[in-house]
C-alpha cells in the first residue's frame, strides 16, 4: 500500500517556466490538498479538491493552478514560476469518514533560479 | 485573525522523561484537533486527534489533552527516546461543511538526548 506519492522529489526551475508536481493516491480517499511549507510559516494550503472535478482555493493560491480528473490523482501547475515559489511542496489526502488525519506525501523540493 | 502557536523553540530533554509540548490557539473554535509527527525531509505523519468534546486521549506512549476553555492542547510523550526526536506539528480543524480543511502550526522541534 503506497499511500500518497508524489512526483518528482526535486526539481529546479528558471524564473517563467513551467512544470506540473504529480499526486497519487491509492486509498480511495474523497479529498485531495496541495500545501507548501517554508521555513518558520508552516503548512499553508494553496488548493484542495473535496472530489473528481472539483477544486477550490486555498490560502495561497495565486500563481498556481491544480486539476483533479480522477479521483486517485491531484495535479498541481505552475505556469510561470517566480523565485517566490521556491519551497517545499506537499499532497495530502484523507477520508470523509472516521477519526484519521491526512495522510501526506514525501514531498517536492522546489528551487526557482 | 485565526492564530495557532507552538513553541517556536526547540525542546531538549533527557531519555526516559516526559515530553510536553503546547499547542495554543486564538480566535478559532475547532470541531477537531490533530497531532502529526514530521522527520527532516518528509511529510508530516499523522499521529492523534481528539474532538473538542474529548478531553484525553491516549494512544500508546503518546496522550494528547484538548481544554476548549484555555483553547489549548498539550501533547504528552512517557518514557522518551531518542527515536521520538523529531519536529512535532499541531493542526486545528473546524469541521466546515463535512470535510477536513485543516491549519497546521509551524511546529515545536523535539530533541530526546540519550
Amino acid at each position: 500500500n503506497a499511500g500518497v506519492t508524489q512526483t518528482p522529489k526535486f526539481r529546479v526551475l528558471k524564473t517563467g517556466q513551467s512544470m506540473t508536481l504529480l499526486c497519487a493516491q491509492d486509498m480511495n480517499h474523497e479529498y485531495m490538498y496541495w500545501y507548501r511549507q517554508d521555513p518558520g510559516m508552516g503548512l499553508r494550503l494553496i488548493h484542495y479538491s473535496v472530489g473528481e472535478g472539483t477544486t477550490a482555493k486555498g490560502e495561497v493560491p495565486d500563481g498556481y493552478n491544480v486539476s483533479r480528473l480522477k479521483k486517485q490523482n491531484f495535479l498541481l501547475g505552475l505556469e510561470s514560476a517566480a523565485p517566490s515559489q521556491t519551497s517545499v511542496y506537499f499532497c495530502a489526502s484523507s477520508s470523509r469518514q472516521g477519526d484519521y488525519g491526512y495522510t501526506f506525501g514525501s514531498g517536492t523540493r522546489l528551487t526557482v533560479v | 485573525s485565526q492564530k495557532i502557536e507552538q513553541n517556536s523553540e526547540a525542546l531538549n530533554i533527557q531519555e526516559g522523561k516526559t515530553a510536553t509540548l503546547t499547542c495554543n490557539y486564538t480566535n478559532y473554535s475547532p470541531a477537531y484537533l490533530q497531532w502529526y509527527r514530521q522527520d527532516p525531509g518528509r511529510g508530516p505523519v499523522f499521529l492523534l486527534l481528539i474532538r473538542e468534546n474529548e478531553k484525553e486521549k491516549r494512544k500508546e506512549r503518546l496522550k494528547v489533552t484538548f481544554d476548549t476553555t484555555l483553547k489549548q492542547s498539550l501533547f504528552h510523550i512517557t518514557a522518551s527516546q531518542p527515536a521520538d526526536s523529531a519536529t512535532y506539528l499541531c493542526a486545528l480543524d473546524p469541521d466546515s461543511g463535512g470535510y477536513q480543511k485543516v491549519t497546521f502550526g509551524i511546529g515545536t522541534k523535539l530533541q530526546v538526548i540519550p
